[in-house]
């Protein structure tokens, strides 16, 4: 199965900071890779699908990159909503695998 | 308004069963893939099970399983009541976890676009 790390495990920032997350899979997954933000109580919510495309409803500050094996979800300037936990996804092959998460805390 | 709702999860003894439900609305319910991701509480993120959409009335759908459940967990659908199920047998206590039921994205199958809010399975001595 594709194995998907995520890092950091905590980010700690102010707001109005900017986020960089990163989410590496074990083997390419070509653009296939999507981006959830969950918040306590919450089902987790779409992001970001295939790479870079903003899901309906989803801010611009939110922008997603990459290919392959290497990506990268930016928040550009954090609201105070936007402390949560963020998973990344991919859906090249089954079995559908998450990675671990990051959690963007208040600093 | 896409809406998916779970029920029937609980508190069971291990080696016991249960069967969760997610009834969709406002969606072709019959064109989807429909997934369960569970998640232990405080924990991360683990898909469960898959079953594919198909709009061939009487054709039976392609389902796929995690390691961890496969041989104990069973997916299946009905399109006529919009209805997906989760029975699950043989639970573990490590099968503890809030079960959500997920959307594929039509014309995917992985693009989770819509969950509904989970149903609490418990299994505990």
């Amino acid at each position: 199965e594709i194995v998907l790390t995520q890092s950091p495990a905590t980010l700690s920032l102010s707001p109005g900071e900017s986020a960089t997350l990163s989410c590496r899979a074990n083997q390419s997954v070509v653009i296939y890779l999507a981006w959830f933000q969950q918040k306590p109580g919450q089902a987790p919510r779409l992001l970001i699908y295939d790479a870079s495309n903003r899901a309906t409803g989803i801010p611009d500050r939110f922008s997603g990159s990459g290919s392959g094996t290497d990506f990268t979800l930016t928040i550009s300037s954090l609201e105070p909503e936007d402390f949560a936990v963020y998973y990344c996804q991919q859906r090249k092959h089954w079995p559908l695998t998450f990675g671990g998460g990051t959690k963007v805390e208040i600093k | 308004e896409v809406q998916l709702l779970e029920s029937g999860g609980g508190l069971v003894q291990p080696g016991q069963s249960l069967r969760l439900s997610c009834v969709a609305s406002g969606f072709t319910f019959s064109s989807d893939t429909m997934n369960w991701v569970r998640q232990v509480p405080g924990k991360g993120l683990e898909w469960v099970s898959a079953i594919i959409g198909s709009a061939i009335v009487g054709s039976p759908a392609e389902t796929f399983y995690a390691d961890s459940v496969k041989g104990r967990f069973t997916v299946s659908r009905d399109n006529a009541r919009n209805t997906l199920w989760l029975q699950m047998k043989s639970l573990r206590v490590e099968d503890t976890a809030l079960y959500y039921c997920a959307r594929g994205r039509t014309g995917t199958n992985g693009l989770l676009d819509y969950w509904g809010q989970g149903t609490l399975v418990t299994v505990s001595p």
